[in-house]
């Protein structure tokens, strides 16, 4: 059974640049859910794609946006990039939307 | 918007000790669950406990309920070096008037087993 896998684990970017982060979800798994997390915090939600739809969406702004493909990989795509987006980006995958929880590594994106 | 709180936000022990992170939120939940992360990388499930359930076991975890407290607890017992992570509660919840899901976490309780 192969895991939670995310893609690039580490990337520098600039200000005013666009990122576009991969994530393949666990086999079986149905739901992605993008979480960032700055340090010394905890994650924060960004959003969550059930069966391709958007399925909630936390406090982030909309060049924060997403995508579920239908072997249910997801994309997550941050333009216009400010100093504060630079966190560790989480994926996580589920079967349907709700319990637990199977992350990957993370993306460590940093914004110069 | 931060709906659980970890206390303490540090924590330091000697190998064999026992640690007690607390968790406190402020709505009510489906469940409450909580993740170990090893220094800056992926998160790991640990348990989850239902809003339905008081307690709950598994291997050296302990994890209490109260909900009329609003308030968790996690128990790690005969505690070892590797146990040294970050802790984190998370309660899911359904927000009121959609099917929109999130599970919602604190800011961790940063456990340290001194050998």
């Amino acid at each position: 059974e192969t895991g939670v896998t995310q893609s690039p684990t580490h990337l520098i970017k600039t200000r005013g640049q666009q990122v576009t982060l991969r994530c393949s979800s666990q086999s079986g798994h149905n739901t992605v859910s993008w979480y960032q997390q700055a340090l010394g915090q905890g994650p924060q939600f960004i959003f969550q794609y059930y069966r391709e739809e958007e399925n909630g969406r936390g406090n982030f702004p909309p060049r924060f946006s997403g995508l579920q493909f239908p072997n249910y990989s997801s994309e997550l795509n941050v333009n216009a990039l400010e100093l504060d987006d630079s966190a560790l980006y989480l994926c996580a995958s589920s079967v349907d939307w709700i319990g637990e929880l199977f992350f990957g590594e993370g993306s460590r994106l940093t914004v110069l | 918007s931060q709906q659980g709180e970890e206390d303490p936000q540090a924590l330091s022990i000697q190998e064999g000790e026992n640690a007690t992170m607390n968790c406190s939120y402020k709505t009510s939940i489906n469940n409450l669950q909580w993740y170990r992360q090893n220094s800056g990388r992926g998160l790991v499930h640990l348990i989850l406990i239902r809003s339905n359930e008081r307690e709950k076991h598994s291997g050296r975890l302990r994890v209490t309920l109260d909900t009329s407290k609003k308030s968790s607890s996690l128990l790690i017992t005969a505690s070892r070096a590797a146990d040294t992570a970050s802790y984190f509660c998370a309660t899911e919840m359904m927000p009121s008037g959609g099917s929109n899901y999130k599970l919602t976490f604190g800011k961790g309780t940063l456990l340290t087993v001194n050998p």
